[in-house]
Formats: structure tokens, C-alpha cells, sequence
């Protein structure tokens, strides 16, 4: 069975600072991974993902996310916050059957100036 | 055309009404899909259309039914709700409904329902 744990469920970050989301899965499959962003009152939107290949993803927005098997993570960084980056953040999990996204429980982001 | 669409974007119904969701997407994707999302909390999948058949119900209450009318179309038909049904009702859609790696899940911006 596939999940996701997102440690954090409150992150707060100055503007222009390091970010930096966890998520930890679990997988009886190799997994494929996303992260969505979520602002308020709207849809989700994809910022990268990982199925196969380079463990270093490059996403929207100037955000990466770096598989790494041995941890079984994939966090998700961003050199430096904007305002603009505050929302809410999805880390989410390919069933092993692919008929459904397994979510975590999402991290709230807040950026000040 | 990467856009998936919902109609209306905010609806509120009293608990005897009939009312419909509609979503939308000309992506040629072969898989749609229905979550609801409460507040503070991640999307739950309620149903999964895959090539126009439905392939899964995650045990939702009768009171929501889907509709597949094309492959571009997905319906969500409500019917006497509870008032604890409002939430936001995503759709979204995917290439296909298997595993394979161009299996990203698009999503629309929902409707916000409120149940009276």
C-alpha cells in the first residue's frame, strides 16, 4: 500500500529565505510522486513530479524536489520565497494500481516580509 | 488547451433541491475523476471514470451521482444533501487511469458548495 506523511503541517518562512517542505512515503511499488499547490478557493495545480529517471526534479515557480530512495523522501525546496509562494502545499503518492492520488496532509505555508 | 473547467463556481442548494456539477476538459484525457475537499484538509476521491465507465466508487452515498456523457464531460448530479456535504468539489483528469508516467492528475479550480 502507498502514503504519504508531510512533516510540518505549518511552515513559516521570511521572504527570501530558504524553503523547505518534507514529505516521507511509503510504497510497495516504485513510486511516482507529486507535489501540488494549493491557493485559496482554487484548484490544485502540479508543481513537478517524479516517476522514473533524474532524482532531481525541476518544477514551476523555481521550485525542486529531490528523490532519495534510502529516505524514502522527497522534499520540496525553493531557493528563495516570495510572497507570492504562500498556500498550501500537497504532497501526494500514485496508487500502485494508478487510478487514484493518495494525499498527505499538506503543509500551510506562510511568507513574511 | 491544458485547462480543466467547473460550472458553477459556487453553488448553494437547500437539502430537497436537484442540482448538477459540471467539469470539462479538451485534453483528450481518458481518465476523470471527482474529490472533495473539506476545509484544512487534502482532496478525498469519490469516483474515478476511466474511457467512460466508472471504475471507482469509493463508497460515496447514493445522494451524489456521476454521469460520463462523453469523454470531454463529467457530471456530478446532487440530491437531497446533508448539510454536511459542503465542500469543495474538485474534478480532475489524467491521460489515462493507469500507472504509467505521464499520469498527472490536471485539476479544475472546483465548486465551492454550500448545503443549507
Amino acid at each position: 500500500a502507498q502514503s504519504v506523511t508531510q512533516l510540518g503541517s505549518h511552515v513559516s518562512v521570511s521572504e527570501g529565505a530558504l524553503v523547505l517542505l518534507r514529505c516521507n512515503y511509503s510504497s510497495s511499488v516504485p513510486p511516482y510522486l507529486f507535489w501540488y499547490v494549493q491557493y485559496p478557493n482554487q484548484g490544485l495545480q502540479l508543481l513537478l513530479k517524479y516517476t522514473t529517471g533524474a532524482t532531481l526534479v525541476k518544477g514551476i515557480n523555481g521550485f525542486e524536489a529531490e528523490f532519495k530512495k534510502s529516505e524514502t523522501s522527497f522534499h520540496l525546496t525553493k531557493p528563495s520565497a516570495h510572497m507570492s509562494d504562500a498556500a498550501e502545499y500537497f504532497c501526494a503518492v500514485l496508487n500502485q494500481a494508478g487510478t487514484a492520488l493518495i494525499f498527505g496532509k499538506g503543509t500551510t505555508l506562510s511568507v513574511s516580509s | 488547451d491544458t485547462e480543466v473547467t467547473q460550472t458553477p463556481k459556487h453553488l448553494v442548494m437547500g437539502m430537497t433541491n436537484k442540482k448538477s456539477l459540471k467539469c470539462e476538459q479538451h485534453m483528450g484525457h481518458r481518465a476523470m475523476y471527482w474529490y472533495k475537499q473539506k476545509a484544512k484538509k487534502p482532496p478525498e476521491l469519490m469516483f474515478v471514470y476511466s474511457y467512460e465507465k466508472l471504475s471507482i466508487n469509493e463508497s460515496v452515498p447514493s445522494r451524489f451521482s456521476p454521469e460520463c456523457p462523453n469523454s470531454s464531460l463529467l457530471n456530478l448530479h446532487l440530491h437531497a444533501l446533508q448539510p454536511e456535504d459542503s465542500a469543495l468539489y474538485l474534478c480532475a483528469s489524467s491521460q489515462e487511469g493507469r500507472r504509467s508516467s505521464y499520469n498527472e492528475q490536471f485539476f479544475g479550480p472546483g465548486t465551492r458548495l454550500t448545503v443549507l
